[in-house]
Protein backbone atom coordinates (compact mmCIF):
# COMPACT_ATOMS: atom_id res chain seq x y z
CA UNK A 1 0.00 0.00 0.00
CA UNK A 2 0.89 3.92 -0.07
CA UNK A 3 2.88 5.66 2.77
CA UNK A 4 3.48 9.14 3.86
CA UNK A 5 5.98 11.02 5.62
CA UNK A 6 5.57 14.05 6.94
CA UNK A 7 7.82 16.61 8.72
CA UNK A 8 8.23 16.20 12.64
CA UNK A 9 6.66 19.10 14.91
CA UNK A 10 6.56 21.09 16.62
CA UNK A 11 6.98 24.07 14.42
CA UNK A 12 7.19 27.63 16.15
CA UNK A 13 6.84 30.93 14.52
CA UNK A 14 6.05 34.21 14.44
CA UNK A 15 3.33 35.98 13.27
CA UNK A 16 3.66 37.10 9.40
CA UNK A 17 6.40 33.97 9.03
CA UNK A 18 6.92 31.58 6.31
CA UNK A 19 5.52 28.69 6.70
CA UNK A 20 6.72 25.42 4.84
CA UNK A 21 5.53 21.65 5.76
CA UNK A 22 7.34 18.92 4.26
CA UNK A 23 5.35 15.74 3.24
CA UNK A 24 6.23 13.19 0.78
CA UNK A 25 4.60 9.73 0.50
CA UNK A 26 4.85 6.72 -2.19
CA UNK A 27 2.25 5.55 -3.96
CA UNK A 28 1.27 3.12 -7.17
CA UNK A 29 0.26 6.03 -9.60
CA UNK A 30 -1.58 9.21 -9.40
CA UNK A 31 -3.30 9.55 -6.38
CA UNK A 32 -5.05 12.09 -5.11
CA UNK A 33 -3.25 13.71 -2.29
CA UNK A 34 -5.27 16.05 0.79
CA UNK A 35 -3.61 17.98 3.81
CA UNK A 36 -6.29 18.31 6.67
CA UNK A 37 -6.44 20.53 9.41
CA UNK A 38 -6.85 20.00 13.22
CA UNK A 39 -7.86 22.80 15.37
CA UNK A 40 -7.49 22.61 19.14
CA UNK A 41 -10.73 20.83 20.67
CA UNK A 42 -11.74 19.53 17.14
CA UNK A 43 -11.97 17.03 14.69
CA UNK A 44 -10.17 17.09 11.40
CA UNK A 45 -11.28 19.11 8.49
CA UNK A 46 -10.22 19.26 4.97
CA UNK A 47 -8.06 22.45 4.47
CA UNK A 48 -6.66 21.56 0.65
CA UNK A 49 -6.81 18.90 -2.00
CA UNK A 50 -5.07 18.07 -5.07
CA UNK A 51 -6.66 15.40 -8.06
CA UNK A 52 -3.55 15.34 -10.40
CA UNK A 53 -0.15 15.72 -10.93
CA UNK A 54 1.01 19.14 -10.96
CA UNK A 55 -2.29 20.40 -9.66
CA UNK A 56 -1.88 23.29 -6.95
CA UNK A 57 -4.69 23.14 -3.53
CA UNK A 58 -4.97 26.27 -1.80
CA UNK A 59 -7.42 27.29 0.51
CA UNK A 60 -7.14 29.74 3.34
CA UNK A 61 -3.59 31.25 2.03
CA UNK A 62 -2.39 27.54 1.91
CA UNK A 63 -0.68 26.14 -1.06
CA UNK A 64 0.58 22.94 -1.79
CA UNK A 65 1.93 21.71 -5.26
CA UNK A 66 1.37 18.00 -6.37
CA UNK A 67 4.95 17.13 -7.47
CA UNK A 68 4.70 13.61 -9.03
CA UNK A 69 8.64 13.96 -9.80
CA UNK A 70 9.22 14.38 -5.90
CA UNK A 71 6.47 12.35 -4.73
CA UNK A 72 5.74 15.68 -2.58
CA UNK A 73 3.03 17.82 -1.93
CA UNK A 74 4.59 20.21 0.23
CA UNK A 75 2.46 22.82 2.71
CA UNK A 76 3.44 26.14 2.22
CA UNK A 77 1.70 30.27 3.62
CA UNK A 78 3.44 33.37 3.20
CA UNK A 79 2.30 34.73 6.16
CA UNK A 80 0.93 33.09 9.15
CA UNK A 81 -1.40 33.98 11.89
CA UNK A 82 -2.44 33.06 15.21
CA UNK A 83 -5.13 31.70 14.21
CA UNK A 84 -3.37 29.52 11.95
CA UNK A 85 -2.02 27.42 15.16
CA UNK A 86 -3.19 23.68 14.42
CA UNK A 87 -2.43 20.49 13.68
CA UNK A 88 -1.58 19.72 9.58
CA UNK A 89 -1.93 16.14 8.85
CA UNK A 90 -0.93 15.17 5.43
CA UNK A 91 -2.83 12.44 3.61
CA UNK A 92 -2.94 10.64 0.55
CA UNK A 93 -4.83 7.44 -0.12
CA UNK A 94 -3.68 3.97 1.60
CA UNK A 95 -4.46 1.91 -1.71
CA UNK A 96 -4.77 2.77 -5.43
CA UNK A 97 -8.23 2.89 -6.51
CA UNK A 98 -11.05 0.93 -4.28
CA UNK A 99 -12.55 2.68 -1.53
CA UNK A 100 -11.63 5.91 0.34
CA UNK A 101 -9.44 5.05 3.10
CA UNK A 102 -6.85 7.83 3.64
CA UNK A 103 -3.84 7.09 5.52
CA UNK A 104 -2.52 10.07 7.75
CA UNK A 105 0.93 11.53 8.18
CA UNK A 106 1.56 11.72 12.47
CA UNK A 107 0.46 15.30 11.70
CA UNK A 108 3.20 18.83 12.88
CA UNK A 109 1.91 20.87 15.13
CA UNK A 110 2.09 24.88 14.40
CA UNK A 111 2.53 27.50 17.13
CA UNK A 112 1.90 30.75 15.87
CA UNK A 113 3.07 33.62 18.45
CA UNK A 114 2.29 37.34 18.05
CA UNK B 1 -27.00 21.27 9.44
CA UNK B 2 -24.97 19.51 12.36
CA UNK B 3 -22.65 17.77 10.08
CA UNK B 4 -21.33 14.92 11.75
CA UNK B 5 -22.14 14.26 15.48
CA UNK B 6 -20.46 12.23 18.10
CA UNK B 7 -21.47 10.92 21.69
CA UNK B 8 -20.44 10.75 24.17
CA UNK B 9 -17.72 13.73 23.90
CA UNK B 10 -15.76 12.18 26.99
CA UNK B 11 -16.08 8.59 28.58
CA UNK B 12 -13.99 6.70 31.13
CA UNK B 13 -14.68 3.19 31.56
CA UNK B 14 -13.20 0.32 33.86
CA UNK B 15 -11.18 -2.70 32.38
CA UNK B 16 -13.72 -4.90 31.06
CA UNK B 17 -16.33 -2.48 30.38
CA UNK B 18 -18.19 -2.39 27.45
CA UNK B 19 -19.36 0.73 25.66
CA UNK B 20 -20.78 1.81 22.16
CA UNK B 21 -19.79 5.19 20.61
CA UNK B 22 -22.21 6.68 18.67
CA UNK B 23 -21.85 8.59 15.30
CA UNK B 24 -24.52 10.08 13.15
CA UNK B 25 -24.35 12.57 10.09
CA UNK B 26 -27.34 14.39 8.51
CA UNK B 27 -25.46 15.05 5.01
CA UNK B 28 -26.96 11.70 2.79
CA UNK B 29 -23.36 10.24 2.76
CA UNK B 30 -22.97 6.80 1.59
CA UNK B 31 -19.65 5.83 3.46
CA UNK B 32 -18.78 6.56 7.13
CA UNK B 33 -15.28 5.39 9.30
CA UNK B 34 -14.41 5.26 12.44
CA UNK B 35 -10.63 6.09 13.66
CA UNK B 36 -8.76 6.53 16.77
CA UNK B 37 -6.09 9.19 16.80
CA UNK B 38 -3.04 8.34 19.53
CA UNK B 39 -0.46 10.92 20.10
CA UNK B 40 2.58 10.68 17.82
CA UNK B 41 0.67 8.34 15.52
CA UNK B 42 -1.71 10.17 13.60
CA UNK B 43 -5.43 8.52 12.90
CA UNK B 44 -5.52 5.15 11.75
CA UNK B 45 -8.49 3.56 10.30
CA UNK B 46 -10.09 1.18 12.64
CA UNK B 47 -13.52 0.23 10.53
CA UNK B 48 -15.03 1.69 7.97
CA UNK B 49 -18.45 1.34 5.60
CA UNK B 50 -18.51 2.16 2.09
CA UNK B 51 -22.62 2.00 1.73
CA UNK B 52 -25.37 1.28 3.93
CA UNK B 53 -25.64 -2.30 4.55
CA UNK B 54 -21.78 -3.36 4.25
CA UNK B 55 -18.31 -2.76 6.63
CA UNK B 56 -15.14 -3.64 6.26
CA UNK B 57 -11.73 -3.62 8.71
CA UNK B 58 -9.27 -0.82 8.36
CA UNK B 59 -5.97 -0.91 9.86
CA UNK B 60 -6.67 -1.59 13.46
CA UNK B 61 -10.38 -3.50 14.43
CA UNK B 62 -9.26 -5.98 16.68
CA UNK B 63 -11.44 -5.25 20.14
CA UNK B 64 -13.80 -3.11 18.19
CA UNK B 65 -17.50 -4.52 16.53
CA UNK B 66 -19.04 -1.67 14.31
CA UNK B 67 -22.93 -1.41 12.92
CA UNK B 68 -24.16 0.48 10.36
CA UNK B 69 -27.40 0.95 11.49
CA UNK B 70 -29.13 3.23 8.81
CA UNK B 71 -27.59 5.46 6.17
CA UNK B 72 -27.36 7.96 9.06
CA UNK B 73 -25.58 5.91 11.84
CA UNK B 74 -22.48 3.83 12.31
CA UNK B 75 -21.55 3.06 15.77
CA UNK B 76 -18.40 1.68 17.56
CA UNK B 77 -18.62 -1.34 20.09
CA UNK B 78 -15.96 -1.92 22.32
CA UNK B 79 -16.59 -5.43 24.09
CA UNK B 80 -14.47 -5.47 26.94
CA UNK B 81 -11.83 -2.10 27.30
CA UNK B 82 -8.58 -2.34 27.69
CA UNK B 83 -5.69 0.20 28.72
CA UNK B 84 -4.50 0.27 25.54
CA UNK B 85 -7.83 1.93 24.22
CA UNK B 86 -7.83 4.65 25.89
CA UNK B 87 -7.64 7.25 22.58
CA UNK B 88 -9.55 9.59 20.80
CA UNK B 89 -12.44 8.70 18.54
CA UNK B 90 -12.99 10.04 15.22
CA UNK B 91 -16.54 9.18 13.36
CA UNK B 92 -15.95 10.28 9.11
CA UNK B 93 -18.40 10.69 6.23
CA UNK B 94 -17.86 11.08 3.00
CA UNK B 95 -20.36 11.38 -0.04
CA UNK B 96 -18.61 8.09 -1.86
CA UNK B 97 -16.14 5.85 -1.44
CA UNK B 98 -13.94 7.22 -4.48
CA UNK B 99 -10.51 8.36 -3.09
CA UNK B 100 -10.85 11.68 -4.37
CA UNK B 101 -14.22 12.71 -2.17
CA UNK B 102 -13.46 14.49 1.05
CA UNK B 103 -14.05 13.14 4.46
CA UNK B 104 -15.87 14.96 7.06
CA UNK B 105 -14.97 14.44 10.49
CA UNK B 106 -17.17 14.83 13.97
CA UNK B 107 -15.77 16.48 17.05
CA UNK B 108 -14.10 13.29 18.70
CA UNK B 109 -15.32 11.01 21.26
CA UNK B 110 -12.32 11.05 23.87
CA UNK B 111 -12.21 7.53 25.94
CA UNK B 112 -9.92 6.96 29.11
CA UNK B 113 -10.21 2.95 29.98
CA UNK B 114 -8.35 2.54 33.39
Amino acid sequence: GNSVTQMEGPVTLSEEAFLTINCTYTATGYPSLFWYVQYPGEGLQLLLKATKADDKGSNKGFEATYRKETTSFHLEKGSVQVSDSAVYFCAPPASPGGYNKLIFGAGTRLAVHP
Amino acid sequence: NAGVTQTPKFQVLKTGQSMTLQCAQDMNHNSMYWYRQDPGMGLRLIYYSASEGTTDKGEVPNGYNVSRLNKREFSLRLESAAPSQTSVYFCASSEGDNVQETQYFGPGTRLLVL
